[in-house]
């Protein structure tokens, strides 16, 4: 159990274009979603908290126009990174909080962005 | 949420017990302490947490000292497939979901044949 998926798992995409990267709980009902981003050699960072139903909260420095975050159904977050530029490239992760407050992970979107 | 330091990298022989260390001095009452994993180019695996009584699945042992301010995660029969970035994180439980994570630098570790 507690299973997270992301789609797709690579994307190469032009410079200026936008990308959607979905985010499920395949097995359990998540009320918070967690969307982080990882730089080479880098520890992940949280870049935004999202609830079921209402808007997502950003960390300081995360620019919520361009990180476009929908938390639609208890089972789905997507993330749409909007015109994207070549440091946006990064492998972005999402994690779901199961009911009993741990989070499980997805396994992780890695985006080029050319 | 209380700060974690670990050593940045650790080597184990395959078979043997892994042992890794974590010193969380600031950790409040109400804090657990949870470990994840993360091999390369994956997304971070949960493996265990606790609040002040030791814990063992099937994958891990958690070892909490009695004052909290460190604790120990073994890996009795560690593989090669074990070889990964291990995270120590404290944060508040209890069942609030909008609790984040905060990742430090980890502790990598390599085990070798």
């Amino acid at each position: 159990g507690a299973v997270v998926s992301q789609h797709p798992s690579r994307v190469i995409c032009k410079s200026g274009t936008s990308v959607k990267i979905e985010c499920r709980s395949l097995d359990f009902q998540a009320t918070t979603m967690f969307w982080y981003r990882q730089f080479p050699k880098q520890s992940l960072m949280l870049m935004a908290t999202s609830n079921e139903g209402s808007k997502a909260t950003y960390e300081q420095g995360v620019e919520k126009d361009k990180f476009l975050i929908n938390h639609a159904s208890l089972t789905l977050s997507t993330l749409t990174v909007t015109s994207a530029h070549p440091e946006d490239s990064s492998f972005y992760i999402c994690s779901a909080a199961s009911i009993t407050d741990t989070q499980y992970f997805g396994p992780g979107t890695r985006l080029t962005v050319l | 949420d209380a700060k974690t330091t670990q050593p940045p990298s650790m080597d184990c022989a395959e078979g043997r017990a892994a042992n890794l260390p974590c010193n969380h001095s600031t950790i409040s009452g109400n804090e657990y302490v949870y470990w994840y994993r993360q091999i390369h180019s994956q997304g971070p695996q949960y493996i265990i947490h606790g609040l002040k009584n030791n814990e063992t699945n099937e994958m891990a042992s958690l070892i909490i000292t009695e004052d909290r301010k460190s604790s120990t995660l073994i890996l009795p029969h560690a593989t090669l497939r074990d070889t990964a970035v291990y995270y120590c994180i404290v944060r508040v439980g209890g069942g609030n979901a909008g609790n984040m994570l905060t990742f430090g630098g980890g502790t990598r570790l390599m085990v070798k044949p």
